[in-house]
């Protein structure tokens, strides 16, 4: 089975300090991607990377940068972090192309309080 | 940018009773992928349609794909309270667009 790690369930931490939130995945899967959920919200995508040391961004990037140094973790970055930046977030993975699954495995979140 | 609408946001049903959430676009989508978020849990890949007017069932989860290919839904029959969670749509390309989900509540 596909494993999507991430490396907190929860985090608190104090408005301007830098946050680093790690994702790890076991599957060599090429893409990699940092999402947000808030309610009414639904799913926002903040970043994405097709390769190593490659990176996109989503709907969301503001405030957020990403590193990719390997292609089994994904990291994302507060550089400063903010109160609305209290969210969850859902790392994800997928494999590359057109194969027969092209679903995303996700993570199970890191639930973020900026205080 | 591309946006898929997803209707209704809360549903509450009586165990044994059927539900359907639905997606819609306004543009021709390339295809549609259906996820199950349960209570405090993350999603989970449930499905994906491809072809204009695509039928697929999974036990009692039904899921369409329209003709035109702007619109799928989702059909539970006989709900369980095992269903209970959020139901997202999302058009997937290099990455996925959400839906902001249908929240499904089941009493026994």
């Amino acid at each position: 089975d596909v494993k999507v790690t991430q490396s907190s369930r929860y985090l608190v931490k104090r408005t301007g300090e830098k946050v680093f939130l790690e994702c790890v995945q076991d599957m060599d899967h090429e893409n990699m991607f940092w999402y947000r959920q808030d309610p009414g919200l639904g799913l926002r995508l903040i970043y994405f990377s097709y390769d190593v040391k490659m990176k996109e961004k989503g709907d969301i990037p503001e405030g957020y940068s990403v590193s990719r140094e390997k292609k089994e973790r994904f990291s994302l970055i507060l550089e400063s972090a903010s109160t609305n930046q209290t969210s969850m977030y859902l790392c994800a993975s997928r494999p590359p192309g057109q194969g027969l699954f092209l679903g995303q495995f996700f993570g199970p979140g890191t639930r973020l309080t900026v205080l | 940018g591309q946006q898929v609408m997803q209707i209704p946001q809360y549903q509450h049903v009586q165990e044994g009773e059927d539900f359907t959430t639905y997606c819609n676009s306004s543009t021709t989508l390339s295809n549609i992928q259906w996820y199950k978020q349960r209570p405090g849990g993350h999603p989970v890949f449930l499905i994906q349609l491809v072809k204009s007017g695509e039928v697929k069932k999974q036990k009692r989860l039904t899921f369409q794909f329209g003709e035109a290919k702007k619109n799928s839904s989702l059909h539970i029959t006989a709900t369980q309270t095992t269903d209970v969670g959020t139901y997202f749509c999302a058009q997937a390309g290099t990455a996925l667009i959400f839906g902001k989900g249908t929240t499904l509540s089941v009493s026994s």
